[in-house]
């Protein structure tokens, strides 16, 4: 069975620092994405970054990257330079395809970015 | 904005009851995934369509179940509704081309008393 572990499920970083959220994950499928997702207090739902299972490089969107360790299993969010509007909740979620589709969320890590 | 809309955006029922969440997905999306989101946790995968054609369901009863229609909208109904169904429900349009890239739509907060 798929699995995501977030293991934070809270964070503080000061306006303009880096921070990185941790995200660990499990499953038995060859192929499969890992997605970070950010939740404003407002409710919706932000589509960040995604890593392949095959992507031999590490995702960059913008200030956002994700440090991809296959073989630890572990997909973190890096946000550098750290904004106040950054403050929500962060998920990360798996997407896998053998047979059907489907996608797994974490438990989500609190971000507080402080001025 | 994503171009994903829900509707209603607030809802209240009593229990046992049946409920219909309507979803428009963005222009050019012919997959649509559903989420149950409750209070302080991650969302849960429910099911997703694909041209109109279950493709994928979560770990969630028969009684939630849904549809898609030729313009690729959505609908998922929930019968004989349960206090813990109170929940925002989320929904996503992907393309065929980017799988990977959901977009969500504002979500439904269903409350069920």
């Amino acid at each position: 069975a798929q699995k995501i572990t977030q293991t934070q499920p809270g964070m503080f970083v000061q306006e303009k620092e880096a921070v990185t959220l941790d995200c660990t994950y499990d499953t038995s499928d060859p192929s499969y994405g890992l997605f970070w997702y950010k939740q404003p207090s407002s409710g919706e739902m932000i589509f960040l970054i995604y890593q392949g299972s095959y992507d031999q490089q590490n995702a960059t969107e913008g200030r956002y990257s994700l440090n991809f360790q296959k073989a630890r299993k572990s997909a973190n969010l890096v946000i550098s330079a750290s904004q106040l509007g950054d403050s929500a909740m962060y998920f990360c979620a798996i997407l896998t395809t053998s047979g059907t589709y489907k996608y797994i969320f974490g438990t989500g890590t609190r971000l507080k970015v402080l001025a | 904005e994503t171009g994903v809309t829900q509707s209603p955006t607030h809802l209240i029922k009593t229990r046992g009851q049946q409920v219909t969440l309507r979803c428009s997905s963005q222009s050019g999306h012919n997959t649509v995934s559903w989420y149950q989101q409750a209070l302080g946790q991650g969302p849960q995968f429910i099911f997703q369509y694909y041209r109109e054609e279950e493709n994928g369901r979560g770990n969630f009863p028969p009684r939630f179940s849904g549809l898609q229609f030729p313009n690729y909208s959505s609908e998922l109904n929930v019968n004989a509704l349960e206090l813990d169904d109170s929940a925002l429900y989320l929904c996503a349009s992907s393309s065929p081309r980017v799988l990977e890239t959901q977009y969500f739509g504002p979500g439904t907060r269903l409350l069920v008393l």
